[in-house]
């Protein structure tokens, strides 16, 4: 079975600063692992994708992702943030042989200081 | 235009009630699924289908009865709502490869609220 976790449910940033999300996910077998990005009353967009191809995987709006094997994990990292960047943010993984089904880690909210 | 799209956004309703949230994609994917998000924004699947074929069903109650007419269509249809069905749907799309899927695109959700 696949697990997700997601450490820290809100992370607090000042503009211009370092974004990190944490993602440590659990797979039997080789995973596909996303992020995806929920702004309030809207649906969830695909920042980017790990599908075992390169492991550090750029995506969206300056974001990229790097994923590490050895520590299970696939965290999220921005340069620098911007104010348009708070919003909710879900790590999730899939399987190839489960019918593209996503399990989602808890989500974290990200706030962004002027 | 939109890739998945839902109606209504938003849906009160009273418990006891029996409602359908509609959803299409445009994008030719052949499989579709529900998602819940509960007050918690935590987000679990509900149901799969792949070209009209339900091929997950993750314990659903069965007061929920997923309806797929063609591959660019499913409906969700709820009877006899309940409190604890309050929370937003979504609907959602992707592209079944040879070795896996593609990423799921998303609807904009659907806000039921059971009074």
């Amino acid at each position: 079975a696949q697990s997700v976790t997601q450490l820290g449910s809100h992370v607090s940033v000042s503009e211009g600063a370092l974004v990190l999300l944490r993602c440590n996910y659990s797979s039997s077998v080789p995973p596909y692992l996303f992020w995806y990005v929920q702004y309030p009353n809207q649906g969830l967009q695909l920042l980017l994708k790990y599908t075992s191809a390169a492991t550090l995987v750029k995506g969206i709006n300056g974001f990229e992702a790097e994923f590490k094997k050895s520590e299970t994990s696939f965290h999220l990292t921005k340069p620098s943030a911007h104010m348009s960047d708070a919003a909710e943010y879900f790590c999730a993984v899939s399987v190839w042989n489960q019918g593209g089904k996503l399990i989602f880690g808890q989500g974290t909210e990200l706030s962004v200081k002027p | 235009d939109t890739a998945v799209s839902q109606t209504p956004k938003y849906l009160v309703t009273q418990m006891g009630n029996d409602k359908s949230i509609k959803c299409e994609q445009n994008l030719g994917h052949d499989t579709m699924y529900w998602y819940k998000q509960d007050s918690k924004k935590f987000l679990k699947i509900m149901f799969s289908y792949n070209n009209k074929e339900l091929i997950i069903n993750e314990t659903v109650p069965n007061r929920f009865s997923p309806k797929s007419p063609d591959k660019a269509h499913l409906n969700l249809h709820i009877n006899s709502l309940e409190l604890g069905d309050s929370a937003v749907y979504f609907c959602a799309s992707s592209q079944n490869r040879d070795r896996g899927f593609t990423e799921a695109f998303f609807g904009q959700g659907t806000r039921l609220t059971v009074v």
